[in-house]
C-alpha cells in the first residue's frame, strides 16, 4: 500500500531553526509537496520537489531523497505565525496526491 | 486568499437534512476535487473532476452526490449523513489533473456536523 509518514506534532521555541521530516513510500513518484495549514483555514503551498536536493525559500527549506524515499522541511527562524499544521503528499505515478496525517508545530515564545 | 471559496463555512445537520455544499474557483483551472478532512488522519479525496467530467470516485458512500456544472463549479450534496461523516469538507482544484508540479489550490473547508 502507499503510506506517508510524518510526525504527529512538534514543539520549537520563537527565533530557533525546526526540521520536519516526512517518509514516504508510494506507487511511482512524480513530485513531493508541503502545504502549510493554519487552524480553520485552507491548506497554502509552501515547496515542490521532484529532483534530489535542497530547495530554499526565504525562511523555508525542503529537501528530497528519492533514493530514501524522504524529505524534510526545514523552517528558520521561528516566528508565532508558523504555528501550524505542515502536510507532506507525494503525487504518484497516477498523478494522484497521497497524503501524510500532517504535523503540528506548536511555537513557544 | 487563494481563489477557491466554499459556502457555507459551517453546516449542522441531522441525519435525515439534506443539503450541498458549494465550490467556486476563480482561477481559471480545469479540475476540481472534493476531500475529507478528519482529525489527525490524511486527507482523503473523494471525487475528481476534469473538464467537468468525473474521473474519480474513491468508493465514497453513495450519501454523497457530486455535481460539476462546469469547471468553476463544483457541489457536493448530501443526505441521510452518519454522524461518523462530520468532518472537514475541503474543495480544492488545480490547473489540469495530470502532470507533474500541478499545485492544488484549496478553499478554506465547510465544517460539517452531523447529530
Amino acid at each position: 500500500g502507499q503510506n506517508i509518514d510524518q510526525p504527529t506534532e512538534m514543539t520549537a521555541t520563537e527565533g530557533a531553526i525546526v526540521q520536519i521530516n516526512c517518509t514516504y513510500q508510494t506507487s511511482g513518484f512524480n513530485g513531493l509537496f508541503w502545504y502549510q495549514q493554519h487552524a480553520g483555514e485552507a491548506p497554502t503551498f509552501l515547496s515542490y520537489n521532484v529532483l534530489d536536493g535542497l530547495e530554499e525559500k526565504g525562511r523555508f527549506s525542503s529537501f528530497l531523497s528519492r533514493s530514501k524515499g524522504y524529505s524534510y522541511l526545514l523552517l528558520k527562524e521561528l516566528q508565532m505565525k508558523d504555528s501550524a499544521s505542515y502536510l507532506c503528499a507525494v503525487m504518484d505515478s497516477n498523478y494522484q496526491l497521497i497524503w501524510g496525517a500532517g504535523t503540528k508545530l506548536i511555537i513557544k515564545p | 486568499e487563494t481563489g477557491v471559496t466554499q459556502t457555507p463555512r459551517h453546516l449542522v445537520m441531522g441525519m435525515t437534512n439534506k443539503k450541498s455544499l458549494k465550490c467556486e474557483q476563480h482561477l481559471g483551472h480545469n479540475a476540481m476535487y472534493w476531500y475529507k478532512q478528519s482529525a489527525k488522519k490524511p486527507l482523503e479525496l473523494m471525487f475528481v473532476y476534469n473538464f467537468k467530467e468525473q474521473t474519480e470516485n474513491n468508493s465514497v458512500p453513495s450519501r454523497f452526490s457530486p455535481e460539476c456544472p462546469n469547471s468553476s463549479h463544483l457541489f457536493l450534496h448530501l443526505h441521510t449523513l452518519q454522524p461518523e461523516d462530520s468532518a472537514l469538507y475541503l474543495c480544492a482544484s488545480s490547473q489540469a489533473v495530470e502532470g507533474p508540479y500541478n499545485e492544488q489550490f484549496f478553499g478554506p473547508g465547510t465544517r460539517l456536523t452531523v447529530l
